[in-house]
């Protein structure tokens, strides 16, 4: 069975520097989405950014990017120029094909980042 | 652009009562997933719809219940509640089509607070 994997409870980074949160996760399948939500104190989730596995290019958004690492099965997330509003849980998934014929998506246990001012 | 709307925002019930959530996916979209998150956990699949009929089942308790009608909305049915089904209940929709508009990603509505005191 899938699995994913963040190890980091929570995180701290400075405003203005950068932070990276890191994801692992364990599947024997080729084709895959990995995905970032965001989850404030709203409690709303919020996607961030999204990485196709068979797109070997890491994906990125504005100040948010990915190093997804295929055969090392991880996929961390880069946030640059940290701001306060990024505050918030980050939780990784994954998203497996299901016996159903849909789709089963993983979430990972999330890394609470603090920002500092 | 249409979200995914859950309704009531907020609902306080006694213990051994019954509640009722609903969900409405975004406009087209094919697949309607349930979740609950308890405090400081990350969420947990409890069920999903595609095409209104049952695809996957999580860790839903027997004393849960959802379905999917033919407008598409959803409703999860929670009986004989306990202290302990006290979470937040995200309803989330998505494309299972990779054609044209599919990005792989959930949507996800701004969840159902349920209090059992």
């Amino acid at each position: 069975a899938q699995t994913v994997t963040q190890s980091q409870p929570e995180m701290s980074v400075q405003e203005a520097e950068t932070v990276t949160l890191s994801c692992t996760y364990d599947t024997s399948e080729s084709d895959y989405y990995l995905f970032w939500y965001k989850q404030p104190p709203s409690r709303q989730m919020i996607l961030v950014i999204r990485q196709e596995a068979y797109k070997q290019q890491n994906a990125t958004e504005n100040r948010f990017s990915v190093n997804f690492q295929k055969a090392a099965k991880s996929f961390s997330l880069k946030i640059s120029d940290s701001q306060l509003g990024d505050a918030a849980m980050y939780f990784c998934a994954y998203r497996s094909y299901s016996t159903s014929g849909t789709y089963k998506y993983i979430f990972g246990t999330g890394t609470r980042l603090k920002v500092l001012a | 652009a249409a979200g995914v709307i859950q309704s009531p925002r907020h609902l306080i019930k006694e213990k051994r009562e019954t509640a009722t959530l609903k969900c409405y996916p975004i406009p087209r979209h094919d697949t309607v997933y349930w979740y609950q998150q308890g405090p400081g956990q990350d969420p947990q699949f409890l069920i999903s719809f595609y095409e209104k009929m049952q695809s996957d089942k999580g860790s839903i308790p027997d004393r849960f219940s959802a379905q999917q009608f033919s407008d598409y909305h959803s409703e999860l049915n929670m009986s004989s509640l306990e202290l302990g089904d006290s979470a937040l209940y995200f309803c989330a929709s998505s494309l299972l089509k990779r054609e044209g508009s599919g990005t792989g990603e959930l949507f996800f509505g701004e969840g159902s607070r349920l209090t059992v005191l």
